[in-house]
């Protein structure tokens, strides 16, 4: 299986509080997302990364911000936690040929109170 | 946007064949996926498809129709073990994949 660890599994928080996720990967792939998995909306874009330094926007990036400062971690920030954040949010990398598709991690769940 | 349709459930039994369908707008298109997704864990990849026809991998199969915006994965011989949710995602032009809502198959004995 790739190398594609995210920290925390499980995390609870309260509105307004900042959290990060953070997603580690060890095969040294050039590309990252950052997706939320919600009943009746499928996987959502929130922000991806083609290297390091190098992010953008998906679909549903507001209350959202990533970094990524090295080429194995990609960190994914709610500024100010609120209760529509609460959701199943995943990692993914993918190599250079596509062909694959991605890999993902196995999910962070994060519910907001 | 770029919609992309598949049912919501299926149901099916044990041995039969199941096909779940995906439809996507064609503009821009660059390659669809099928994954699979157990309850509480990550997807994970089963086909892909960017030429037009029919993939065979074992007891699953993937088509598709790029003049049509269509796909569908084809399951043989269903087990138990296959009751999960079945992703469909298009990438458009660039290396994003755009997912569906998911197909949730159960299938019963």
């Amino acid at each position: 299986d790739a190398g594609i660890t995210q920290s925390p599994r499980h995390k609870v928080t309260e509105t307004g509080t900042p959290v990060t996720l953070r997603c580690h990967q060890t095969e040294n792939h050039r590309y990252m997302y950052w997706y939320r998995q919600d009943p009746g909306h499928g996987l959502r874009l929130i922000h991806y990364s083609y290297g390091v330094k190098d992010t953008d926007k998906g679909e549903v990036s507001d209350g959202y911000s990533v970094s990524r400062s090295k080429t194995e971690d990609f960190l994914l920030t709610l500024e100010s936690a609120t209760s529509s954040q609460t959701s199943v949010y995943f990692c993914a990398i993918s190599g250079p040929t596509g062909g694959k598709g991605y890999t993902f991690g196995s999910g962070t769940r994060l519910t907001v109170v | 946007g770029q919609n992309i349709d598949q049912p919501t459930e299926m149901t099916a039994t044990e041995g039969a064949i199941v096909q779940i369908n995906c439809t996507y707008q064609t503009s821009g298109f660059n390659g669809l996926f099928w994954y699979q997704q157990h309850a509480g864990e990550a997807p994970t990849f089963l086909s892909y498809n960017v030429l037009d026809g029919l993939e065979e991998k074992g007891r699953f199969s993937s088509f598709l129709s790029r003049s049509k915006g269509y796909s569908y994965l084809l399951l043989k011989e269903l087990q138990m073990k296959d009751s999960a949710s079945y992703l469909c995602a298009v990438r458009y032009n660039t290396d994003k994949l755009i997912f569906g809502t998911g197909t949730r198959l159960q299938v019963f004995p």
